[in-house]
């Protein structure tokens, strides 16, 4: 079946302005994950979704960044007033279930770039 | 907090030599799930194997096998007779368990192994 796809799959973008990434998880998967790769470095967890609730925004790296969800589907992630260290992969993965057992399937990522 | 060490940020080998990948992680919890993915050149992360805490149990999947060691804190990722297309970065996550107060937020990762093969 079809997995968890990201757009755009490459962002690029002023400093200052706003930017929305999308997620589409896999069908029936009710957790949604955003994650953040900086060049070189592992995997920076910024936010989850159970459902359309975010119960833990803690990861979310200033008030600048926001997400949502509809449903068990579609998450965007909007980083407002973007500034250069915001550069980096943003991934998200899906999950069966929630929980901490169930394993993460990860999209290809969009690459933002802000100059 | 929960934290993963991967000390080898690069390793280097040729086909067929077998590999390991160390692992190190840090949990206050007794209840916990380690994992680990692979990174190829495409970007997309591929889960490879998830383990739980209380089982110690090595496990061997083809040319791949894992060695998880409670009492170093380790869980280590052996390639054996590596290919070429083997070569990707492989990151090591951890995971502590929802009901010990820890949520579900996310996993924490290594910094990251890459591997590369030549041939």
């Amino acid at each position: 079946g079809a997995g968890v796809s990201q757009s755009p799959s490459n962002k690029v973008t002023e400093k200052g302005k706003d930017v929305e990434l999308r997620c589409d998880p896999i069908s029936g998967h009710t957790a949604l994950y955003w994650y953040r790769q900086r060049l070189g470095q592992g995997l920076e967890f910024l936010i989850y979704f159970q459902g359309n609730s975010a119960p833990d925004k803690s990861g979310l790296p200033s008030d600048r960044f926001s997400a949502e969800r509809t449903g068990e589907s579609v998450s965007t992630l909007t980083i407002q007033r973007t500034q250069q260290e915001d550069s980096a992969v943003y991934l998200c993965a899906s999950s069966p279930q929630e929980g901490v057992s169930y394993e993460q399937y990860f999209g290809p990522g969009t690459r933002l770039t802000v100059t | 907090a929960q934290k993963v060490t991967q000390a080898q940020t690069e390793i280097s080998v040729v086909e067929k030599e077998d590999v390991t990948l160390d692992c190190v992680y840090e949990t206050r919890d007794t209840t916990y799930y380690l994992f680990w993915y692979k990174q190829p050149p495409s970007g997309e992360l591929v889960f490879l194997i998830r383990r739980n805490s209380f089982d110690e149990q090595n496990e061997i999947s083809g040319r791949y096998s894992w060695n998880f060691q409670k009492s170093t804190s380790s869980f280590n990722f052996t390639i054996t007779a590596s290919q070429v297309v083997d070569s990707a970065v492989y990151f090591c996550a951890l995971s502590e368990a929802w009901y010990s107060g820890g949520g579900a937020d996310g996993l924490t990762f290594g910094k990251g192994t890459h591997l590369i093969i030549q041939p």
